[in-house]
């Protein structure tokens, strides 16, 4: 059980496309996701914080106008990157948690690898 | 603020080795801590974790103390497989942050046959 997954699990495209990436959980609902970006051999970074039927909450730093996110409903949150450029190049992992469930605990999903030429 | 740090890598150990990865962190109150670990081009699993003073946390050999009073958290396996060569996280959610992970740098672990 607990099972997240992220569509697609790599993409690449054009400098200036926007690229949507989906976080599903499978088999519980999940009022609260989160997605993060991990640079090479570095640390998962937390971008927001998307909670279901509300807006995201954006770490300090993080443009909320080049990364939407949008959590419709209780199974799926979406990433979308706008007008892509290369620095955006990076792995973007996204996570839930169970609704009424622990509060502490996350469950990731495979993650997404994007490459923006 | 709340913090985890851990010990540096790359960490290169021969088959049947002891492994040790510390971890500290720094909090408010009572955190719940995790270790998390992520093998090449994949997402991350939840390896372990303890949610309150002196549980141990345990699972395929590995295992991690919760001392309060040390504020640590230190990964240990008796005897490392190559299978085990990844990249172990130690993240603590704080108390009241609505679920947030904090995460160590990560340590990379090499086992060698």
């Amino acid at each position: 059980g607990a099972v997240v997954s992220q569509h697609p699990s790599w993409v690449i495209c054009k400098s200036g496309t926007s690229v949507k990436i989906e976080c599903r959980s499978l088999d519980f609902q999940a009022t609260t996701m989160f997605w993060y970006r991990q640079f090479p051999k570095q640390s998962l970074m937390l971008m927001a914080t998307s909670n279901e039927g509300s807006k995201a909450t954006y770490e300090q730093g993080v443009e909320k106008d080049k990364f939407l996110i949008n959590h419709a409903s209780l199974t799926l949150s979406t990433l979308t990157v706008t007008s892509a450029h290369p620095e955006d190049s990076s792995f973007y992992i996204c996570s839930a948690i169970i609704s009424g469930g622990l509060h502490n605990e996350q469950f990731f999903g495979p993650g997404t690898r994007l490459t923006v030429l | 603020g709340n913090s985890v740090t851990q010990m540096e890598g790359p960490v290169t150990l021969s088959e049947e080795a002891f492994l040790t990865i510390n971890c500290t962190y720094t909090a408010t109150g009572y955190p719940s801590l995790f270790w998390y670990v992520q093998y090449p081009g994949e997402g991350l699993q939840l390896l372990l974790k303890a949610t309150k003073a002196d549980d141990k946390g345990s699972n395929k050999g590995f295992e991690a103390t919760y001392r309060k009073e040390t504020t640590s958290f230190h990964l240990e396996k008796g005897s490392v497989q190559v299978s085990d060569s990844a990249v172990y996280f130690c993240a603590l959610v704080a108390q009241d942050q609505g679920g947030k992970l904090i995460f160590g740098q990560g340590t990379e672990l090499s086992v060698k046959p």
